[in-house]
């Protein structure tokens, strides 16, 4: 079973800061790599996503896929409060299911 | 926006009682969860339901069932509940299986006395 891991557990930075979000996977088959953000009290929502071995960008947001090392990373750039919330990566496992697995999520608290 | 319906918002029960939770998404998506999100915030999948066939997660005790009268809904069943079973219970859609994006809904919160 895929086993997904994420670090750190919980982070404090200023605003404005540039902020690195952590996760690893057991499985070197994994196809599919997601960053999803839930504020306190709220559902999750997709944040981004990369498929292939490299960098993704959006805005203030970068991903970093490498699979060889079984390790993916959020970056953001520039943080604000709003980005204050819990971060959670999903990796979809192609051993039984295919089914998304959940790391234990990353909170991050942007102080202004 | 909100696209994907959970009801109740919260459930408070006892021990041994059965309850249901329900889902409902607006989206058109063609796949269905439900995850459990523990205290520690850790999302575990334990159903999903795609074009009438259903995927259970293996470590899903046999209480939990759940029920579609069709693609948009997608309910949950706990026929007697325990202690464990105390968690934030979390629908979500996507178009369908592998890698698309799932879109969420609030939530339901069990507590089990």
């Amino acid at each position: 079973q895929q086993n997904v891991q994420q670090s750190p557990e919980s982070l404090i930075v200023p605003e404005g800061a540039r902020t690195s979000l952590n996760c690893t996977f057991s499985d070197s088959a994994s196809q599919y790599f997601w960053w999803y953000r839930q504020h306190s009290g709220k559902a999750p929502k997709a944040l981004m996503s990369i498929f292939s071995n490299g960098e993704k960008e959006e805005g203030r947001f970068t991903i970093h896929l490498n699979k060889a090392s079984l390790h993916f990373s959020l970056h953001i750039r520039d943080s604000q409060p709003s980005d204050s919330a819990l971060y959670l990566c999903a990796v979809l496992s192609n051993t039984g299911y295919q089914n998304f697995y959940f790391g234990k999520g990353t909170s991050l608290t942007v102080i202004p | 926006e909100t696209a994907v319906f959970q009801t109740p918002n919260y459930h408070v029960t006892q021990v041994g009682n059965e309850v249901s939770f329900n889902c409902k998404q607006t989206l058109g998506h063609d796949t269905m969860y439900w995850y459990k999100q523990d205290s520690k915030k850790l999302l575990k999948i334990m159903f999903s339901y795609n074009n009438k066939q259903l995927i259970v997660n293996e470590t899903v005790p046999r209480r939990f069932s759940p029920q579609s009268s069709d693609k948009a809904h997608l309910n949950l069943r706990i026929k007697s509940v325990e202690p464990e079973d105390s968690a934030v219970y979390l629908c979500a859609s996507s178009y369908g299986t592998g890698g698309y994006e799932q879109y969420f809904g609030p939530g339901t919160r069990l507590t089990v006395l």
